[in-house]
């Protein structure tokens, strides 16, 4: 079974500068997640889709994130314009369902803000 | 708001030696907890759910505890290894069974 892909692996950008991350989760996946992980930190979730509807994004900052999930499959994260606390690893994670679930995350993308 | 705590930034053993993590919650009272394994550069790897009418579950080496009363998890790696070395994390479920909360993780060294 292939697992979450995400890309790119790595990003440096500059300050103001935009970025977008693409996430493809397991096949047959509703739910969908994006998690930023700053150094030494656990994951702290931004956004969870159920198939194409936004569950919860209460932590994501909407002045300068956004994020969509067409047809319920594929997903892709924007930041614009970024700035240099938005250095992070971004996560995308898919589960069958909602609740009590194990999550399948991807390798991450790791954005340098400079 | 929800806040979990693992006590532990970083925790040393020798192999052949039990590891005990621990993860502790406050604000909330979650109906299942789960531990994940994060490498370096990789993302969480899931191991065990526990749920809040489950005392103890166990995977091979691992075991997970959950205690509400307490609100404590405690998550055991028997005869541990150095292959074992990597960061764990506790996660709980999120209000109306949502999104994972995760833990800041401990970071396991075993040494051989």
């Amino acid at each position: 079974e292939a697992g979450v892909a995400q890309s790119p692996r790595y990003k440096i950008i500059e300050k103001r500068q935009s970025v977008a991350f693409w996430c493809n989760p397991i096949s047959g996946h509703a739910t969908l997640y994006w998690y930023q992980q700053i150094l030494g930190q656990g994951p702290k979730l931004l956004i969870q889709f159920q198939n194409n509807g936004v569950v919860d994004d209460s932590q994501l900052p909407k002045d300068r994130f956004s994020a969509e999930r067409l047809k319920g499959v594929d997903s892709t994260l924007k930041i614009q314009p970024a700035k240099l606390e938005d250095s992070a690893v971004y996560l995308c994670a898919s589960s069958f369902g909602m609740g009590s679930t194990e999550a399948f995350f991807g390798q991450g993308t790791r954005l340098t803000v400079v | 708001s929800q806040k979990i705590e693992q006590n532990s930034e970083a925790l040393n053993i020798q192999e052949g030696k039990t590891a005990t993590l621990t993860c502790n919650y406050t604000n909330y009272s979650p109906a299942y907890l789960q531990w994940y394994r994060q490498d370096p550069g990789r993302g969480p790897v899931f191991l065990l759910l526990i749920r809040e009418n489950e005392k103890e579950k166990r995977k091979e080496r691992l075991k997970v505890t959950f205690d509400t009363t307490l609100k404590q998890s405690l998550f055991h790696i028997t005869a541990s290894q150095p292959a074992d070395s990597a960061t764990y994390l506790c996660a709980l479920d999120g209000q109306a069974g949502t999104a994972l909360i995760f833990g800041k993780g401990t970071t396991l060294s075993v040494s051989s």
